[in-house]
C-alpha cells in the first residue's frame, strides 16, 4: 500500500543550525514527491517536488531535498534555519493510474526554531 | 494568478446542522481535490474532480458529504447532518491537466467546528 512516513513529529533547533528532516515512501512505481510547509492555522505552501532526473532538488526558501530510491526516501534539508520557517512540514507522494489522482501525505514534523 | 481561495473560512455550527464549503481553483486548473486535516494529522484525501466529473471519493466521504463542481469551476462540499467528528480542516487543492499536472496549489482551508 502507498504510505508515507515522518518519523518525528516534533524537532526543535536553533536560529541558523542546519535542518534535516526525514520522509520515506512506500510506492510501487515511480514516486513523485512533494514537501509542504504550513504555518498555523493556514493551507499548504508547495516547498519543492521531485518528477525525475537529478535527485538533488531545490525548492523555495533556501530548502532542498534529496531522493534516494535505494532507501526510499525524500529528506528536506537547509543549511542554515530563520526564525521565519517554523511551522509544520508534510512529505507527500502522488498516487496515480486510472482514475486515482491524489496525493497521499505523511503525519508532519512541527519544527520550533530556537533563537 | 490570485490562487485558490475558499469561503468561508471558518464555520461553526451546532451537531446535526447542515454546512456548505466553496472552492475556487485557480482559474486554468482542470483538477480540484478536496482533502480534510484533523490536528495533528496530515492531510486526507476526500475526492477529486477532472473537470465537472467527479472520478474519485474516499471511502473518508461518507453518504453525508457530498461535492459537486458544475461547469467545472468552482466546487462544493455540504456536510448534512454534521457531527461532532466533522470538526476538522478542509482544505481544497487545484492542478492542472498538462505540463505539472502533479503539483497541487491549496487554499486556506476552512476551519470547521460542530459543537
Amino acid at each position: 500500500a502507498q504510505s508515507v512516513t515522518q518519523p518525528d513529529i516534533h524537532i526543535t533547533v536553533s536560529e541558523g543550525a542546519s535542518l534535516e528532516l526525514r520522509c520515506n515512501y512506500s510506492y510501487g512505481a515511480t514516486p513523485y514527491l512533494f514537501w509542504y510547509v504550513q504555518s498555523p492555522g493556514q493551507g499548504l505552501q508547495l516547498l519543492l517536488k521531485y518528477f525525475s532526473g537529478d535527485t538533488l532538488v531545490q525548492g523555495i526558501k533556501g530548502f532542498e531535498a534529496e531522493f534516494k530510491r535505494s532507501q526510499s526516501s525524500f529528506n528536506l534539508r537547509k543549511p542554515s534555519v530563520h526564525w521565519s520557517d517554523a511551522a509544520e512540514y508534510f512529505c507527500a507522494v502522488f498516487y496515480y493510474g486510472g482514475a486515482t489522482n491524489k496525493l497521499i501525505f505523511g503525519t508532519g514534523t512541527l519544527l520550533a526554531v530556537q533563537p | 494568478d490570485t490562487g485558490v481561495s475558499q469561503d468561508p473560512r471558518h464555520k461553526i455550527t451546532k451537531r446535526g446542522q447542515n454546512v456548505t464549503f466553496r472552492c475556487d481553483p485557480i482559474s486554468e486548473h482542470n483538477r480540484l481535490y478536496w482533502y480534510r486535516q484533523t490536528l495533528g494529522q496530515g492531510p486526507e484525501f476526500l475526492t477529486y474532480f477532472q473537470n465537472e466529473a467527479q472520478l474519485e471519493k474516499s471511502r473518508l466521504l461518507s453518504d453525508r458529504f457530498s461535492a459537486e463542481r458544475p461547469k467545472g469551476s468552482f466546487s462544493t462540499l455540504e456536510i448534512q447532518r454534521t457531527e461532532q467528528g466533522d470538526s476538522a480542516m478542509y482544505l481544497c487543492a487545484s492542478s492542472s491537466g498538462t505540463g505539472s499536472a502533479y503539483e497541487q496549489y491549496f487554499g486556506p482551508g476552512t476551519r470547521l467546528t460542530v459543537t
